[in-house]
């Protein structure tokens, strides 16, 4: 089992470029998440889902949409990058969403806009 | 919203010192995990803590969960170069985690 994998591990943008970033796990897991990680911040919830087809919201939404077509892959992107969208975006999943559910996540991609 | 702190966000401690992180939430929690971050990896789940007042260890590592649901704290007893990272707390109230601001733990051998 590779778990959770990520594509890119680092990109460079210029401000109004766009992307998409990859994840991917092989653990039918059902729920997904995007996080990213600022200095200081912790990780910050972005978007999530809880099955295939559905999204939701998290903590800091704006400039982001994210798409789950198919169970193993949760896409993150970016319409319009902007320098306050450079950070470390970290992907996990989960079995479930209950109270006993584990958070593996991926390496991670390291993005910076210029 | 939802605000899970910790404290503290660096700590620097001689090998072989014990060292304490401590959790804080503005509302009561369905359960709290622990997750350790090494520098330039990704975050690593350690535990679990579910109950009121539950207490768990792991060789080194102690668990605490308060008796309110609100805090947390993870105590490692006589640090070893490994013990290097970042430990982050994540409170559950539902579908999303909150975690915390992390504690960066430096060991100087």
């Amino acid at each position: 089992n590779a778990g959770v994998t990520q594509t890119p591990k680092f990109r460079v943008l210029k401000t109004g470029q766009s992307m998409t970033l990859l994840c991917a796990q092989d653990m039918n897991h059902e729920y997904m998440y995007w996080y990213r990680q600022d200095p200081g911040m912790g990780l910050r919830l972005i978007h999530y889902s809880v099955g295939e087809g559905t999204t939701a919201k998290g903590e800091v939404p704006d400039g982001y949409n994210v798409s789950r077509l198919k169970k193993q892959n949760f896409l993150l992107g970016l319409e319009s990058a902007a320098p306050s969208q450079t950070s470390v975006y970290f992907c996990a999943s989960s079995y479930g969403g209950s109270a006993a559910d584990t958070q593996y996540f991926g390496p991670g991609t390291r993005l910076t806009v210029l | 919203g939802q605000q899970v702190m910790q404290i503290p966000q660096y700590q620097h401690v001689q090998e072989g010192e014990d060292f304490t992180t401590y959790c804080n939430s503005s509302t009561t929690l369905s359960n709290i995990q622990w997750y350790k971050q090494r520098p330039g990896g990704h975050p690593v789940f350690l535990i679990q803590l579910v109950k009121s007042g539950e207490v768990k260890k792991q060789k080194r590592l102690t668990f605490q969960f308060g008796e309110a649901k609100k805090n947390s704290s993870l105590h490692i007893t006589a640090t070893q170069t490994t013990d290097v990272g970042t430990y982050f707390c994540a409170g559950n109230t539902g579908n999303q985690f909150y975690f915390g601001t992390g504690t960066s733990l430096t060991v100087i051998p």
